[in-house]
C-alpha cells in the first residue's frame, strides 16, 4: 500500500524546545517537499528536496531544518529559532525527472502546537 | 517572482448552486494542477491539465485551462455537501520542480 505517512498527526511542546516531524513515503519519488498551512491559508513552501543528500531552501526556511539521508525519509526539524511554529505541517513528494511540475502527494500532516 | 493568484478567497452557497474558482498565472504555465483539501484534511490532486484551451470534466467538476496558458477555472455543477473544502490551483515554476499554489478558494455549502 503506497502513501506518505507523516507522524504524529498531533504535537504539543514548550516553547524553546526542537522538534522534529516524521515524513517517509514508499511512492519511490525523488523529490520532497514541506509546507506550512496556517488556518485559512495557503501552503508556504519551507523545504525541498529534489535527490537524496540534497535540499534547497523554499520561501519560509528561516528556523526550519532538514536532512535527507535516505530516499524515503524527510524529516523536518522546527527550531526554537522559529519565532511563530504552532501550525499545520505538510509533507509532500512527487516524480522529479523527465519534465517540470509533476503532480505532488501529500501526507495527512502534523498540527504542531508550541506553548 | 511568479505568482498564482486565486479567486474568490470565499464562497458560500446552497447546495444545489453551481460554484466557480478562477487562477490567474503571472506566467505561462506548461501546465495547472488542481487539489483539494477537506476540511481538517490534506490536499488531494484533482486533475493536471497541459494543453491550450484544455477542458476536462470529472463527474460534476469541469477545468478549464486557458487559450494563453495563464488561466484557469474550476466549475461544479450543482454543488453537494460533500463538495465542501478548500480547491487550490498549482503551476510549475520556471526553473525546477517547485510548484506555486493559489491561496485557494474556500468553499462551503449550505443544505
Amino acid at each position: 500500500d503506497g502513501g506518505i505517512t507523516q507522524s504524529p498527526k498531533y504535537l504539543f511542546r514548550k516553547e524553546g524546545q526542537n522538534v522534529t516531524l516524521s515524513c517517509e513515503q514508499n511512492l519511490n519519488h525523488d523529490a520532497m517537499y514541506w509546507y506550512r498551512q496556517d488556518p485559512g491559508q495557503g501552503l508556504r513552501l519551507i523545504y525541498y528536496s529534489q535527490i537524496v543528500n540534497d535540499f534547497q531552501k523554499g520561501d519560509i526556511a528561516e528556523g526550519y531544518s532538514v536532512s535527507r539521508e535516505k530516499k524515503e525519509s524527510f524529516p523536518l526539524t522546527v527550531t526554537s529559532a522559529q519565532k511563530n511554529p504552532t501550525a499545520f505541517y505538510l509533507c509532500a513528494s512527487s516524480l522529479s525527472s523527465g519534465r517540470r511540475g509533476y503532480e505532488q502527494y501529500f501526507g495527512p500532516g502534523t498540527r504542531l502546537t508550541v506553548t | 517572482g511568479q505568482q498564482v493568484m486565486q479567486i474568490p478567497q470565499y464562497q458560500h452557497v446552497q447546495e444545489g448552486e453551481d460554484f466557480t474558482t478562477y487562477c490567474n498565472s503571472s506566467t505561462t504555465l506548461s501546465n495547472i494542477q488542481w487539489y483539494k483539501q477537506r476540511p481538517g484534511g490534506h490536499p488531494v490532486f484533482l486533475i493536471q491539465l497541459v494543453k491550450s484551451g484544455e477542458v476536462k470534466k470529472q463527474k460534476r467538476l469541469t477545468f478549464q485551462f486557458g487559450e494563453a496558458k495563464k488561466n484557469s477555472s474550476l466549475h461544479i455543477t450543482a454543488t453537494q455537501t460533500t463538495d465542501v473544502g478548500t480547491y487550490f490551483c498549482a503551476g510549475p515554476v520556471e526553473y525546477g520542480n517547485k510548484l506555486v499554489f493559489g491561496a485557494g478558494t474556500i468553499l462551503r455549502v449550505k443544505s
